[in-house]
């Protein structure tokens, strides 16, 4: 069925360097993107969304690409830290009255320093 | 600002002993609620949503339930647990639909 899924499962980087996280989706009648931070034994947390009529969103240190073409979402992280170590979830929302986000599975990020 | 309160934070029960999660949302009026499960290294599931009071979506048959007695209240339930319903489990809110959700903290429930 449709789902939204991962490039890589883990990512490990420097302290100071930039992380992206890749998420490819299926659904192309999917117009609305989220991206959460799970630390461990916590819930996620809201990082950035962008709606399909964008394919580009700026946060503080965070940026949100969508190429709807290939159906593919990344999340870009400026000068990670320690800090950002944690799973990072996409989740989609295919629209109209479905209230229902589908999450991907999930890539852990390690900040080394 | 709004609150989404969840508890306990962790939890253990035998199985075949009953079950009753509790959130409640401060700060904003008739918020779309929700209870995720997410199983250890795995992503999200959506057990049950709800729209307003005793308004109830099921998205997968199961041996939990759902109730809303209350706008900001949200329980989550069984009669019976089994080994298969250990998990994390997560509620959250939204204000509407294709909105972003604002989750608790989650519940680490472990059936033995």
């Amino acid at each position: 069925g449709e789902s939204v899924g991962l490039h890589l499962p883990t990512l490990s980087v420097q302290e100071g360097d930039n992380s992206i996280i890749n998420c490819a989706y299926s659904n192309s009648a999917s117009d609305y993107f989220i991206w959460y931070k799970q630390e461990s034994g916590k819930g996620p947390q809201f990082i950035i969304d962008i709606r399909s009529n964008m394919d580009k969103r700026q946060g503080q240190r965070v940026t949100v690409l969508l190429n709807k073409t290939v159906k593919h979402l990344s999340l870009q992280i400026a000068a990670t830290q320690p800090g950002d170590s944690a799973v990072y979830f996409c989740a989609e929302n295919s629209g109209g009255s479905n209230y229902k986000l589908t999450f991907g599975k999930g890539t852990l990020l390690t900040v080394n320093p | 600002s709004q609150t989404i309160h969840q508890w306990p934070a962790t939890l253990v029960q035998p199985v075949g002993s009953p079950l009753s999660l509790e959130c409640t949302v401060e700060g904003t009026s008739n918020p779309n609620l929700y209870w995720y499960r997410q199983a250890a290294g795995r992503g999200l599931q959506l057990l049950f949503y709800s729209v307003g009071i005793g308004q109830i979506s099921s998205e997968v048959p199961q041996n939990l339930s759902a109730s809303r007695p209350q706008d900001r209240q949200f329980i989550l339930s069984s009669k019976k647990l089994l080994l298969s319903d250990s998990g994390f489990y997560l509620c959250a809110w939204s204000t509407g639909t294709r909105e972003k959700l604002f989750f608790g903290s989650g519940t680490q429930l472990s059936v033995l």
